[in-house]
């Protein structure tokens, strides 16, 4: 199985601070995604990574930073953590095949608060 | 830009009885599509897939259908049972490995 692990599952930061938030797969994918999940919004992509050291922006990159230095981490970085970042973040992998069937996989989510 | 939603917010459902969720979505021109299922306090998990050159594909106890005409894509569940009440996404392939989520259904099925 799959295994995508995000390193806590609950955080509570003060406005200002620099938070990370840590990801890890086991299974030598090539794609890494950084998502946040608000009510009603559904998940919206924050970050991409396809290969080791590559990234590109998603639909919400302001704020966010990423870093990805071995394949199988995927670190997302708030530089001044602000309360309009309170949420539900989730980190996902998958295979990146040339073929449509990209199944990506899931964490368990960190849910952070911002005070 | 092109988006992907879902009829209902909510569905309650009888213990045994089917269900089925309902999905829009607008870019014709998508042609792969995931449902994910997603548990209280736990990330999305999948449960099935459907390519654009297909109409139908079937799991165990899910079928999902695929109206590329209308754009609607459901997920029927058969003999819903209380592990099944949970929030429901579909999402579609927009290119580049990239996945665009609706907002889910929750559904909730009653004893």
């Amino acid at each position: 199985d799959v295994k995508v692990t995000q390193s806590s599952r609950y955080l509570v930061k003060r406005t200002g601070e620099k938070v990370f938030l840590e990801c890890v797969q086991d299974m030598d994918h090539e794609n890494m995604f950084w998502y946040r999940q608000d009510p009603g919004l559904g998940l919206r992509l924050i970050y991409f990574s396809y290969d080791v050291k590559m990234k590109e922006k998603g639909d919400i990159p302001e704020g966010y930073s990423v870093s990805r230095e071995k394949k199988e981490r995927f670190s997302l970085i708030l530089e001044s953590a602000s309360t309009n970042q309170t949420s539900m973040y989730l980190c996902a992998s998958s295979f990146g095949s040339e073929g449509f069937w990209d199944i990506q996989y899931f964490g368990a989510g960190t849910r952070l608060s911002v005070l | 830009g092109e988006s992907v939603g879902l009829h209902l917010p909510t569905l309650s459902v009888q213990e045994g009885d089917n269900s089925i969720i309902n999905c829009a979505y607008s870019n014709s021109a998508s042609d792969y599509f995931i449902w994910y299922k997603q548990e209280s306090g736990k990330g999305p998990q999948f449960i099935i897939d459907i390519r654009s050159n297909m109409d139908k594909r079937q799991g165990q106890r899910v079928t999902v259908l695929l109206n590329k005409t209308v754009k609607h894509l459901s997920l029927q569940i058969a003999a819903t049972q209380p592990g099944d009440s949970a929030v429901y996404f579909c999402a579609e392939n927009r290119g580049d490995y990239k996945l665009s989520f609706g907002a889910g259904t929750t559904v909730t099925v009653r004893a």
